[in-house]
């Protein structure tokens, strides 16, 4: 039975770093890619980015890039997300989410950018 | 703005049928990149209806349906239920962004 379970509510200052944890469980973890995903009070699904926990090799969403840092230890099969720099409009519950990927043609084991299983979601609330 | 473009909502009575589009463009559901759906209960994480544009993982009931043409698509529930009442996302990817792009969210309402 796969799971993600997510890192507790934070609470940061403004101009602070948080990391979030997602511990897998049910899989093999280096299997799957694992992509971030966040939600704003009242606003919709906004991406970040994605590792390959197996390469550890990293591709985030242009508007994070630089101040996003997304790592994994795979002898506990735990992804992390690093945001820094928080600003207020930085709060927001952030998720993690799994990715089946394929083989392409080639292949290179890529994500499909479908997300089958989400953790339960981290609450972090930056405050000025 | 979002790059897919949904109603924010919809509503329908028990048993009835509703549909919520989701509109993109060339760069993106137009360019063949395929469309997920997820619904969003309250308080919790989203969960997938459809994947690869019409597939419904196992567990979703056939009430769910999706489809794509062209730019666009859609997502239809069938035999309203009073759980259905719940946020909607569709999802892609963009290659001009080289970003997952999702939808605004649609708000279903049963009446």
């Amino acid at each position: 039975q796969v799971h993600l379970v997510q890192s507790g509510a934070e609470v940061k200052k403004a101009g602070a770093s948080v990391k979030v944890s997602c511990k897998a469980s049910g899989y093999t973890f280096t299997g799957y890619y694992m992509h971030w995903v966040r939600q704003a009070p009242g606003q919709g699904l906004e991406w970040m980015g994605w590792i390959n926990p197996n390469s550890g090799g990293t591709h985030y969403a242009q508007k994070f890039q630089g101040w996003v840092t997304m790592t994994r230890d795979t002898s506990i099969s735990t992804a992390y997300m690093e945001l820094s720099r928080l600003r207020s409009d930085d709060t927001a519950v952030y998720y993690c989410a799994r990715d089946l990927g394929y083989y392409d043609r080639t292949g290179y084991f890529t994500p499909s950018y479908y997300f089958d299983y989400w953790g339960q979601g981290t609450l972090v609330t930056v405050s000025s | 703005q979002s790059v897919l473009t949904q109603p924010p909502s919809v509503s329908g009575a028990p048993g009835q049928r509703v549909s919520i589009s989701c509109t993109g463009s060339s760069s993106n559901i137009g360019a063949g990149y395929d469309v997920q759906w997820y619904q969003q209960l309250p308080g919790t994480a989203p969960k997938v209806l459809i994947y690869g544009n019409s597939n419904r993982p196992s567990g979703v009931p056939d009430r769910f349906s999706g489809s794509k043409s062209g730019t666009s698509a859609s997502l239809a529930i069938t035999g309203l239920q009073a759980e259905d009442e719940a946020d909607y996302y569709c999802q892609s990817y963009d290659s001009s962004l080289s970003n997952v792009v999702f939808g605004g969210g649609t708000k279903l309402t049963v009446l």
